[in-house]
């Protein structure tokens, strides 16, 4: 079934260590996105690629960098982890096929220690 | 800028209808989505309004008025596997040409309960 991956469901980390979250996409969609989100909260959007063009948010730290080598992969990287960091990962893909509808994987949950 | 609001939490019983509301206000406006979001696990799409009215798909169903800047998505005949977050999400054409970006409101928290 064509969807959206990612790995690992559960990433555990150390304050300051970078970590590297990976989304796998079998939609051949050429958006994809990088959401945030913490517990009770909306899903925020951190960045985005447009088939390569990125695209980052204004209120995105620096701290947060993604890479998309090609159409079906996209990582986010996390320099330096702090506490505040702990939260759901959500990757999305979308086309204009589908009138933008955003397809979600399964997400990260990120610990920090 | 954007502004969603949605109710925190409602409870329902099984068997009934709810009905969840969600206004807002954005700079321009491309459409409005409702997702479903279980405790820990990632949005799933439910419903796509861009014109004004009532699109029905089963037991939910969700309403569009661009002019009041309001939608609601109501869910019959409750069942207990409803107990989620509703997510409203209205598209921004403010975004690069043809990424048409999401901005989610906080969600509503339904339980429904016996």
């Amino acid at each position: 079934d064509a969807m959206v991956i990612q790995n690992p469901r559960y990433q555990v980390t150390q304050f300051g260590k970078p970590v590297t979250l990976s989304c796998s996409q079998t939609l051949n969609h050429n958006v994809m996105y990088w959401y945030q989100q913490k517990s009770s909260q909306a899903p925020k959007l951190l960045f985005h690629y447009y088939d390569k063009d990125f695209n980052n948010e204004a209120d995105t730290p620096d701290n947060f960098q993604s890479r998309r080598p090609n159409t079906s992969f996209c990582f986010l990287d996390i320099r330096s982890p702090g506490l505040g960091d702990a939260a759901m990962y959500l990757c999305a893909t979308s086309s204009e096929g589908t009138n933008y509808e955003q397809y979600f994987g399964p997400g990260t949950r990120l610990t920090v220690t | 800028g954007q502004n969603i609001d949605q109710p925190t939490e409602m409870t329902a019983t099984e068997g009934a209808i709810v009905q969840i509301n969600c206004t807002y206000q954005t700079s321009g406006f491309n459409g409005l989505f409702w997702y479903q979001q279980h405790a820990g696990e990632a949005p799933t799409f439910l419903s796509y309004n861009v014109l004004d009215g009532l699109e029905e798909k089963g037991r939910f169903s969700s309403f569009l008025s661009r002019s009041k800047g309001y939608s609601y998505l109501l869910l019959k005949e409750l069942q207990m596997k409803d107990s989620a977050s509703y997510l409203c999400a209205v598209r921004d054409p403010e975004g690069p040409a043809g990424a048409n970006n999401l901005f989610f409101g906080t969600g509503t928290r339904l339980t429904v309960i016996p």
